[in-house]
């Protein structure tokens, strides 16, 4: 399987702290985007990163992919109660996207 | 800004009964698909569906479901003989590329 694999699977953290939440695959990747998912709704696009690059900010958002590792990680800066949901990696293979089971990420305000 | 959308927001069926699913992908997008998230779990891939014609499918993807583009806008996934299982969020996307997708809200399918 393609899928990515989150970490950790929950993580509460205080208004105005970083998170950072990890993502690991397994096989060659063409690109890696990240997700974000409130809860019961849809999935809202973040940020892609393609396997020649290593890192991308959007924002408050930085993504950095290690290809050697097959991992990825998200770093959301100076996080607000707002940015609670689950996060998604998701790896693109030949012909479709994989997910992994995600990150809740808990903000306390 | 155009975004996908899917119809029923909500749909309550009876196990054996047959259910469709719309989703109106956006305009000039050309790589549509589908996916389930049962409760509590991961989003899976089910379906992908490219120049009319399904282009991947997963293992989950069986004969049970089925996928169709009637018209120029909508995307439809049928579920035949629904079973208790088949319950959870059914989202539909669409990729002008095979890079990015874009999310519908979802169908919320509760089978009884």
């Amino acid at each position: 399987s393609q899928q990515g694999e989150e970490d950790p699977q929950a993580l509460s953290i205080q208004e105005g702290e970083n998170a950072t939440m990890n993502c690991s695959y397994k096989t060659s990747i063409n690109n890696l985007q990240w997700y974000r998912q409130n809860s019961g709704r849809g999935l809202v696009h973040l940020i892609l990163i393609r396997s020649n690059e290593r890192e991308k900010h959007s924002g408050r958002l930085r993504v950095t992919l290690d290809t050697s590792k097959k991992s990825s990680s998200l770093l959301i800066t100076a996080s607000r109660a707002a940015d609670t949901a689950s996060y998604f990696c998701a790896t693109d293979g030949p012909n479709d996207m994989r997910f992994g089971a995600g990150t809740r990420l808990t903000v306390k305000p | 800004e155009p975004e996908v959308t899917q119809t029923p927001s909500h749909q309550v069926t009876q196990m054996g009964q047959e259910v469709i699913l719309r989703c109106v992908p956006i305009s000039n997008h050309l790589y549509f698909y589908w996916y389930r998230q049962i409760l509590g779990q991961k989003v899976e891939f089910l379906v992908s569906f490219y120049n009319n014609e399904i282009s991947e499918k997963s293992e989950i993807f069986d004969d049970q479901f089925s996928v169709e583009r009637p018209d120029g806008s909508n995307f439809t996934l049928k579920i035949r003989s629904t079973k208790l299982e088949d319950s959870a969020m059914y989202f539909c996307a669409s990729s002008k590329t095979r890079d990015t997708q874009y999310f519908g809200p979802g169908t919320r399918l509760t089978v009884l």
